[in-house]
């Protein structure tokens, strides 16, 4: 069974709108949870580590007061795409290493985001 | 130039045919992912090597670090195989990945 939990898995909205992506890891802690965005017939691309009781580490050209991300326990990390426009309309993915970073990373099933 | 090249980008095969998919990257890694990615978007993780060759019933993957190469095997390939594969490389001193752009695979009965 899935042992990384992300929800909701699909979401429409209107532009303006701000959009909360949870993403859970059900029977381990962790740490540290990645966020990536891929667009249609793309490679996944990392947007930010997500680090428990830290700030979160954003990667080059993701502007972070757009993509809030909040790793609020051990278990829950938070992707929060406020102010949506339809250019943020993507596929959203969390993974999380199970017992650590250098550890296989397990994935959430995805959110899809589409922003009218 | 992308970090991680993955060939070929689409691949069709009938079902019981052997399958290789290739991956090849330029930095140095201390880890390499094989992940599969099914038509909903959902990613399952395959392999996670660092050296030599893994097995997991139909699935192989082997990596060769000195050549900084990567292959993914599916032996008797089944319609249910049909999926993106991803190769994703976990560089040195850091715990991020860097992914190939995939290749699809569909298999035919």
């Amino acid at each position: 069974g899935a042992v990384v939990s992300q929800h909701p898995s699909w979401v429409i909205c209107k532009s303006g709108t701000s959009v909360k992506i949870e993403c859970r890891s059900l029977d381990f802690q962790a740490t540290t949870m990645f966020w990536y965005r891929q667009f249609p017939k793309q490679s996944l691309m990392l947007m930010a580590t997500s680090n428990e009781g830290s700030k979160a580490t954003y990667e080059q050209g993701v502007e972070k007061d757009k993509f809030l991300i909040n790793h609020a326990s051990l278990t829950l990390s938070t992707l929060t795409v406020t102010s949506a426009h339809p250019e943020d309309s993507s596929f959203y993915i969390c993974s999380a290493p199970r017992g650590g970073a250098q550890k296989p990373q397990h994935f959430g099933d995805g959110t899809r985001l589409s922003i009218l | 130039k992308n970090e991680v090249e993955q060939s070929p980008q689409n691949l069709t095969a009938q079902e019981g045919e052997f399958i290789t998919i290739n991956c090849s990257y330029s930095v140095g890694i201390s880890a390499l992912h094989w992940l599969q990615q099914h038509p909903g978007g959902g990613i399952v993780s395959l392999f996670m090597l660092s050296s030599g060759k893994k097995k997991h019933g139909r699935l192989i993957a082997t990596i060769n670090i000195q050549e900084k190469h990567s292959s993914l095997h599916i032996t008797a390939s089944h319609p249910r195989d049909s999926a993106v594969y991803i190769c994703a490389a976990r560089p040195v001193n850091t715990d991020k990945l860097i992914f190939g752009t995939g290749t699809r695979l569909q298999v035919f009965p």
